[in-house]
């Protein structure tokens, strides 16, 4: 079992661009959750796909968008992007919406210049 | 308002020595509880989970955690901390309403000497 996959692990973007993060859940897991964790942060929930559709939402603008496909994998887009932007991205998959254990991929940290 | 209070920002201990790292959560039905630890620049990794039952939780890597309701507290312990103990620890709480998202204590980051 591979578990939670995040890619890419780095990248670095200039201000006003777009970003794409991908997760691929741990094998049997329908439930895909985002996080934004700053430097020195505890993480912050953005939200959490089930079914292939935005269930829950943080306190996030309308920047921070995302997909869930077919095969429970998932996309977080961030359009715009600011300099507070920069973060760890870590994707949490669990089953039925969440109320269960999360187990985290290692993130992809996310540098906007 | 609903919070998670990790009210240690650094702890630092003597290898060897034992260690407890508060949490409290100001929820009104108990929530799920966890503790995560995290290596520098890393992922998650979660120590232990707490869901009903006994209020003594055992966990990974010689970890434990009591639940205690009437203070709204959910401490992490180990007897013996090693140096590969030293890392950032959330406590985390997943509040039992309609909202399943994981709300996150602000860390504790542990320093071990040698």
């Amino acid at each position: 079992d591979a578990g939670v996959t995040q890619s890419p692990t780095h990248l670095i973007k200039t201000r006003g661009q777009q970003v794409t993060l991908r997760c691929s859940p741990k094998s049997g897991h329908d439930t895909v959750s985002w996080y934004q964790q700053a430097l020195g942060q505890g993480p912050q929930f953005i939200f959490q796909y089930y079914e292939e559709e935005e269930r829950q939402r943080g306190n996030f603008p309308d920047r921070f968008s995302g997909h869930q496909f077919p095969n429970y994998s998932s996309e977080l887009n961030v359009n715009a992007l600011l300099l507070g932007d920069s973060a760890l991205y870590l994707c949490a998959s669990s089953l039925d919406r969440g109320r269960t254990e999360a187990f985290f991929g290692q993130g992809t940290r996310l540098t906007v210049v | 308002a609903q919070s998670v209070t990790q009210p240690d920002i650094h702890i630092t201990v003597s290898e060897g020595a034992s260690l407890e790292l508060r949490c409290n959560y100001s929820y009104g039905a108990t929530p799920y509880l966890f503790w995560y630890v995290q290596s520098p620049g890393q992922g998650l990794q979660l120590l232990l989970k707490y869901f009903s039952g006994d209020t003594l939780v055992q966990g990974i890597k010689g970890f434990e955690a009591e639940f205690k309701r009437s203070q709204s507290s959910f401490n992490l312990r180990k007897p013996s901390v090693h140096w590969s103990d030293a890392a950032e620890y959330f406590c985390a709480v997943v509040p039992m309403n309609r909202d399943d998202k994981i709300i996150f204590g602000k860390g504790t980051r542990l320093h071990i000497l040698p």
